[in-house]
């Protein structure tokens, strides 16, 4: 199993939809996660963290956790072309204290 | 704060020579990542730095690989006798200690690295 699981995608939306990512993890003991969204060729960005059940919300984005379920999503209200890319999602591994990315998930936004 | 920066942006090399990574951090920052991304994947951890201590270095990693972060500020990472399967995007992230909700990981733009 790997430590960090998400659909490999591509997600195809249509512009102004709703863009539904999500991601399992392994390790019960992660507290902090992170959402990363990285443009094709470049860094990946910071877009959102969440260390407690529930939902939070930040302009266009919701992230969402179950720590119960090892599950944790984002969601991309009202979808623009330029959020078009690879979104990763990154428990923080307490073991030793370092982030796990997943694969990530190809996001595309159709104009 | 000016970002983490990497140096060079890009190199290619011919199989069976060293290279040499440069990664700023930003200043205050008190931790330092290695990471590996291929086409596809999201970044692989290879090792981190707290200050100029090496606290843990992927059991993944070959023995060609090394990291040194001497005073705690600027690291280098060097890859000895390249291999094709060496080329990637190298990556650098800094940040406050531990990872926190409100302390992420800031990456720098990378090194690309190709192996003729």
């Amino acid at each position: 199993q790997k430590e960090v699981e998400q659909n490999s995608g591509p997600l195809s939306v249509p512009e102004g939809a709703i863009a539904s990512l999500n991601c399992t993890y392994s390790d019960r003991g992660s507290q902090s996660f992170f959402w990363y969204r990285q443009y094709s060729g470049k860094s990946p960005e910071l877009i959102m963290s969440i260390y407690s059940n529930g939902d939070k919300e930040d302009g266009r984005f919701t992230a969402q956790l179950n720590k119960a379920s090892q599950y944790v999503s984002l969601l991309i209200r009202d979808s623009q072309p330029s959020d078009s890319a690879t979104y990763l999602c990154a428990p923080e591994y307490t073991g030793g204290f370092k982030t796990i990315f997943g694969a990530g998930t190809r996001l595309f936004v159709k104009a | 704060d000016t970002g983490v920066s990497q140096d060079p942006r890009h190199k290619i090399t011919k199989r069976g020579q060293n290279v040499t990574f440069r990664c700023d951090p930003i200043s205050e920052h008190n931790r330092l990542y290695w990471y590996r991304q291929t086409l596809g994947q999201g970044p692989e951890f290879l090792t981190y730095f707290q200050n100029e201590a090496q606290l843990e270095k992927s059991r993944l990693l070959s023995d060609r690989f090394s990291a040194e972060r001497p005073k705690g500020s600027f690291s280098t990472l060097e890859i000895q006798r390249t291999e094709q399967g060496d080329s990637a995007m190298y990556l650098c992230a800094s940040s406050l200690a531990p990872p926190g909700p409100d302390q992420p990981q800031h990456f720098g733009d990378g090194t690309r690295l190709s192996i003729l």
